[in-house]
């Protein structure tokens, strides 16, 4: 069974410009949920979807935003870059999206902003 | 986002003895957590979980203990071996009442294995 698939691996981009990351989570997992993680804040919840709709959030900007398809793939959007969006940006998937679901994370799309 | 500290605690161990990494959480209604084991270049990776109706859980070469009192975690790693070598990371449910996954994670404790 593949695991999660998160793309791209790496990027760089500029301030004020726009950075879109997927995620496709393991097959038969409903839940996804993305995490950015940097050496200064650690992990830090940003959402989660759950059959095509966000079901929790965490304390993040409206810059951020995401959304899940039909299959449950997930992307993540951030617009208008600041240079502290610079960070690994995680997305985990789990089996059921219940309170009690183990994450199984991918390993990250590190963004680089200039 | 929620801060959950700027300095990485680090803890340094023999090959062969036991680790004893600890984590303090944040919400007395957290009814779910779990540690992870992150190498580097890699997302972090599921070891053990425990539910807030148990004090204990093993695992293989590991144990969770559960301190709702003080709101304390700890993660026990038996012959620790150089592939041990990783940042753990604490992480508690903080919406245990409502669907869904809200974790909240420590800020995580380098583990170094020395020969």
């Amino acid at each position: 069974k593949a695991g999660v698939t998160q793309t791209p691996r790496y990027l760089i981009k500029t301030r004020g410009q726009q950075v879109t990351l997927s995620c496709s989570p393991i097959s038969g997992h409903r839940s996804v949920s993305w995490y950015q993680q940097t050496p200064g804040q650690g992990l830090q919840f940003l959402f989660e979807y759950f059959s095509e709709t966000q079901r929790n959030k965490g304390n993040f900007p409206g810059r951020f935003s995401g959304r899940q398809f039909s299959n449950s793939r997930s992307e993540m959007n951030v617009s208008t870059l600041e240079l502290g969006d610079s960070a690994l940006y995680l997305c985990a998937s789990s089996q059921e999206g219940v309170s009690t679901g183990e994450l199984f994370f991918g390993e990250g799309s590190r963004l680089t902003v200039l | 986002g929620e801060s959950v500290g700027l300095h990485l605690p680090t803890l340094s161990v023999q090959e062969g003895d036991n680790s004893i990494i600890n984590c303090a959480y944040s919400n007395s209604a957290s009814d779910y957590f779990i540690w992870y084991k992150q190498e580097s270049g890699k997302g972090p990776q599921f070891i053990i979980d425990i539910r807030s109706n148990m004090d204990k859980r093993q695992g293989q070469r590991v144990t969770v203990l559960l301190n709702k009192t003080v709101k304390h975690l700890s993660l026990q790693i038996a012959a620790t071996q150089p592939g041990d070598s990783a940042v753990y990371f604490c992480a508690e449910n903080i919406t245990p009442t409502i669907d869904g996954q809200n974790f909240v994670f420590g800020p995580g404790t380098r583990l170094s294995v020395l020969p």
